[in-house]
């Protein structure tokens, strides 16, 4: 089975400054990445997802994340901040697990935007 | 609008009930899904269901049912059984059943049990 670790349960940063949230899974030979936030009291909403092709991909609000293989990360990041941003982050990880499909999530990361 | 509806938003119990949480969707999604959500320890899947009539236990659910009789809705009843079910409980709808699709969230129910 995947695992998916966030390797920061939060993440203070200042506005406009550049923020990374790491995520690194558990190796696979198909895997397919997604980054999801959630506003406080909501449900989540994707902000990106890499199935295949460029490893660089570029999502809602400003966002992109790095697939590594090698490094088996795929780090999120955004080059300036701003408050609307502080939520909770979830790196998530899905495979092909004999014709099925389980997503596995990360235990989330809270990025914190002071002003 | 299509999306996914959650009732109630706040539900409080007292020990010993069982209650059920509302999930709706109009995406005409195949695939649904409950998670819990407790706070530091990310999204649980509780149970899922790929079609109609057809639901699998997930990681934890041991004290929750379900039921698949809509395409259109999947209940959860949180019951007697679940010793801590004060948490945050999220449904997700995903249009078929495969690795690349994007799950779809609704609001969210938090539960407080009393």
């Amino acid at each position: 089975a995947q695992s998916v670790t966030q390797l920061d349960s939060q993440v203070p940063v200042f506005e406009e400054a550049p923020v990374e949230l790491r995520c690194n899974y558990s190796s696979s030979v198909s895997v397919y990445l997604f980054w999801y936030v959630q506003y406080p009291n909501q449900g989540l909403q994707l902000l990106l997802k890499y199935l295949s092709g460029s490893t660089l991909v570029k999502g809602i609000n400003g966002f992109e994340a790095e697939f590594n293989k090698s490094q088996t990360s795929f780090h999120l990041r955004k080059p300036s901040v701003h408050i609307s941003d502080t939520a909770e982050y979830f790196c998530a990880v899905s495979d092909q697990l004999g014709g099925s499909y389980i997503p596995t999530f990360g235990r989330g990361t809270s990025l914190i935007v002071h002003p | 609008d299509g999306g996914i509806t959650q009732s109630p938003k706040y539900l409080f119990r007292k020990e010993g009930q069982n209650v059920t949480l509302s999930c709706e969707q109009n995406l005409n999604h195949d695939a649904m899904y409950w998670y819990r959500q407790d706070p530091g320890q990310g999204l649980r899947l509780i149970y899922y269901s790929q079609i109609v009539n057809d639901f699998q236990k997930g990681d934890i659910a041991e004290g929750y049912s379900v039921s698949r009789e809509k395409k259109e809705s999947f209940p959860l009843t949180v019951t007697s059984a679940q010793k801590n079910p004060t948490a945050f409980y999220l449904c997700a709808s995903e249009a078929g059943f495969s690795s690349t699709d994007t799950q779809y969230f609704g609001p969210g129910t938090r539960l407080t049990v009393l």
